[in-house]
């Protein structure tokens, strides 16, 4: 079964700065896609940013980038020039398309951005 | 806006009862699928249905069960419940099967006394 981790449980920045979240998992596939969403304090889960495996250029989404590591199976978020906003938690997720189409999450990590 | 749209946003309940959760996917997804977020188990897949069908099968109790209509609609239906029930549930929608992205709803925030 396929598992993620992510090993940060909190982190603070201030705001302006770059702060990177982490993210592996495990799997033997070779296709599949990965996620991270946002759950900011109104609860929504909001998708940040999708990699697909096949996929050697990591993913961009304006201040949002991932680092995608596939050999290591690591997967991390870099948020830059942080705002307010960006205070929730944030989730990375795992899924296999065509047939096992399950998100699968970490724990999350909660990020508070300090003014 | 996700396009996803979930009720109720809130249900106060008691042991023992039943209810049910409604979930309207994005225009033009077909696949549906429901998550259950709670303290202690964290944010776990339950159920997909594809155009009306069972797709696939999570951690779903079976005092839980779903079903998909024919306008795409899909309602969560958890009955006997318990106090450990307790917990935001989630529907998320895609187009089809293998696409990727899944778009989720607010959410629908239970709390059974």
């Amino acid at each position: 079964a396929q598992t993620v981790t992510q090993s940060q449980p909190e982190m603070s920045v201030q705001e302006a700065e770059t702060v990177t979240l982490s993210c592996t998992y495990d799997t033997s596939e070779n296709n599949y896609y990965l996620f991270w969403y946002k759950q900011p304090p109104s609860r929504q889960m909001i998708l940040v940013i999708r990699q697909e495996a096949y996929k050697q250029q990591n993913a961009t989404e304006n201040r949002f980038s991932v680092n995608f590591q596939k050999a290591a199976k690591s997967f991390s978020l870099k948020i830059s020039d942080s705002q307010l906003g960006d205070t929730a938690m944030y989730f990375c997720a795992f899924m296999e398309p065509f047939g096992n189409e399950k998100l699968t999450f970490g724990t999350g990590t909660r990020l508070t951005i300090i003014p | 806006d996700s396009g996803v749209t979930q009720t109720p946003k809130h249900l106060i309940t008691a042991t023992g009862q039943r209810v049910t959760l409604r979930c309207s996917p994005r225009s033009g997804d077909l696949s549906v699928y429901w998550y259950q977020q709670s303290l202690d188990q964290g944010l776990q897949f339950l159920i997909q249905y594809y155009n009306g069908e069972e797709r696939a099968k999570g951690n779903i109790l079976e005092r839980f069960s779903a079903q998909q209509f024919p306008d795409l609609h899909s309602e969560l239906n958890l009955s006997s419940l318990e106090l450990g029930d307790s917990a935001l549930y989630f529907c998320a929608s895609t187009k089809g099967e293998g696409f990727g992205t899944q778009y989720f709803g607010p959410g629908t925030r239970l709390l059974v006394l």
